[in-house]
């Protein structure tokens, strides 16, 4: 079964200043996609950048951009010129290519921008 | 576009109950996911639906626990004789079928509280 990590249970950042989350991963499966979900506070979770495992150039959303390295099986999310909007919850998340077709989540990385 | 839509918001039940919770997926999305979220945690997936037919349920899902998606468009999750760990956010997705880089998109979910 495949394992998502987030070793950071709270991340702090000045705002304008660029934060970087971290996330690793655990699986025997060569294809397969990774993803990044924001959760604010009593909202919705949502999608903030997807990669591909077989893309190896980084996935950028905007502000918001990845370094994969699919050896290291690391995935961290790089968020500059952080906003007060960005605090949240963020969550990493696998989905294999194939059979179950859920996402496993890590437990979490809680962002503070401090004004 | 109006987004999951999840009924009711919160639930509060005494345990032994039995309770029922709504999911409206985005209309044009085939693939229909529940997940459960306990404070600190990320979601864990319960169970997924494409069109009417449920492809995948996770060990997490007990004989308690039911789901049906009639006619391939809303989905009902019910838990019977509810116990205190049931006690937790239930979240519902939807997505696009085809690849598996397809976002899925989340409601604001359903809060259980078992007294």
């Amino acid at each position: 079964a495949q394992t998502v990590t987030q070793s950071q249970p709270e991340m702090s950042v000045q705002e304008a200043e660029t934060v970087t989350l971290s996330c690793t991963y655990d699986t025997s499966e060569s294809d397969y996609y990774l993803f990044w979900y924001k959760q604010p506070p009593s909202r919705q979770m949502i999608l903030v950048i997807r990669q591909e495992a077989y893309k190896q150039q980084n996935a950028t959303e905007n502000r918001f951009s990845v370094n994969f390295q699919k050896a290291a099986k690391s995935f961290s999310l790089k968020i500059s010129d952080s906003q007060l909007g960005d605090a949240a919850m963020y969550f990493c998340a696998y989905r294999s290519a194939k059979g179950v077709d859920g996402l496993t989540f890590g437990k979490g990385t809680h962002l503070i921008i401090q004004p | 576009d109006t987004g999951v839509s999840q009924d009711p918001r919160h639930k509060i039940t005494k345990r032994g109950q039995n309770v029922t919770f709504r999911c409206d997926p985005i209309s044009e999305h085939n693939r229909l996911y529940w997940y459960r979220q306990t404070l600190g945690q990320g979601p864990e997936f319960l169970t997924y639906f494409q069109n009417e037919a449920q492809l995948e349920k996770s060990r997490l899902l007990s004989d308690r626990f039911s789901a049906e998606r009639p006619k391939g468009s809303f989905s009902t999750l019910e838990i019977q004789r509810t116990e205190q760990g049931d006690s937790a956010m239930y979240l519902c997705a939807s997505s696009l079928g085809g690849a598996g880089n397809q976002p899925q998109h989340f409601g604001d979910g359903t809060r259980l509280s078992i007294l």
